[in-house]
């Protein structure tokens, strides 16, 4: 199985504060994608960058993230301000054909 | 735009009975067809995937045909465990968008009871 590492497992906010969150992909893979899933359900596309570069992305992410990939082995997504309504898990996946994903970065914001 | 659906939410059912999760999808393009399957406090895991029409594609016991008269992806097992108990994603890749970006499906989650 491909590994990809996302850091911390589980992170605690209060309303208001910055969060960030890492994930390394699994190595050679050229593309990464974050989502949000929240209450175990419906996978939400966040983000997609290809070769570090982002692609495509939705408007919330535009508004109140920050995503980087400052290398090929590390990515980064960031909450400016988070709100109760973020609380979810975050999930990384890599892909060179098909998308592997990480474990998750489970975000309570209180 | 390209979309998947998954008619079913939740299923229910018994151990060693038979499993089918719905899956359809539009695109107006040439595409490949996945099973994504995530359980409790786990990441999603490719199950399935194909991109050929009429083909029965097969893993871990479960297996799914592409109908591309239909649009349809279902995933069967023809008897069900209780380890199956998991959520189920079905997902599309446009090819032609020239990455692997997916379109998800809303999941079913399976529980199989013994």
């Amino acid at each position: 199985d491909a590994a990809v590492t996302q850091k911390p497992r589980y992170l605690i906010k209060m309303k208001g504060q910055e969060a960030e969150m890492k994930c390394i992909p699994e190595k050679g893979h050229t593309a990464v994608f974050w989502y949000q899933q929240k209450q175990s359900k419906e996978l939400k596309f966040l983000i997609y960058f290809q070769n570090q570069q982002p692609l495509d992305q939705i408007d919330m992410v535009k508004e109140r993230f920050s995503a980087v990939c400052p290398s090929s082995s590390l990515c980064s997504l960031g909450i400016r301000t988070c709100e109760a309504e973020d609380s979810a898990l975050y999930l990384c996946s890599s892909s060179q054909t098909e998308q592997f994903f990480g474990p998750g970065t489970r975000l309570t914001v209180l | 735009g390209d979309s998947v659906t998954q008619t079913e939410g939740l299923v229910t059912l018994t151990e060693g009975l038979p499993v089918m999760l719905n899956c359809t999808y539009q695109t107006a393009y040439s595409t490949f067809l996945f099973w994504y399957v995530q359980h409790l406090n786990e990441a999603p895991k490719l199950l399935l995937k194909s991109s050929t029409d009429n083909k029965r594609t097969e893993h871990q016991g479960f297996h799914a045909t592409l109908h591309k008269s239909s649009s349809s992806f279902h995933l069967q097992k023809s008897s069900a465990q209780l380890s199956d108990s998991a959520l189920y994603y079905c997902a599309l890749s446009d090819l032609s968008s020239g990455s692997w970006q997916l379109i998800f499906g809303s999941g079913t989650q399976l529980t199989v009871m013994p």
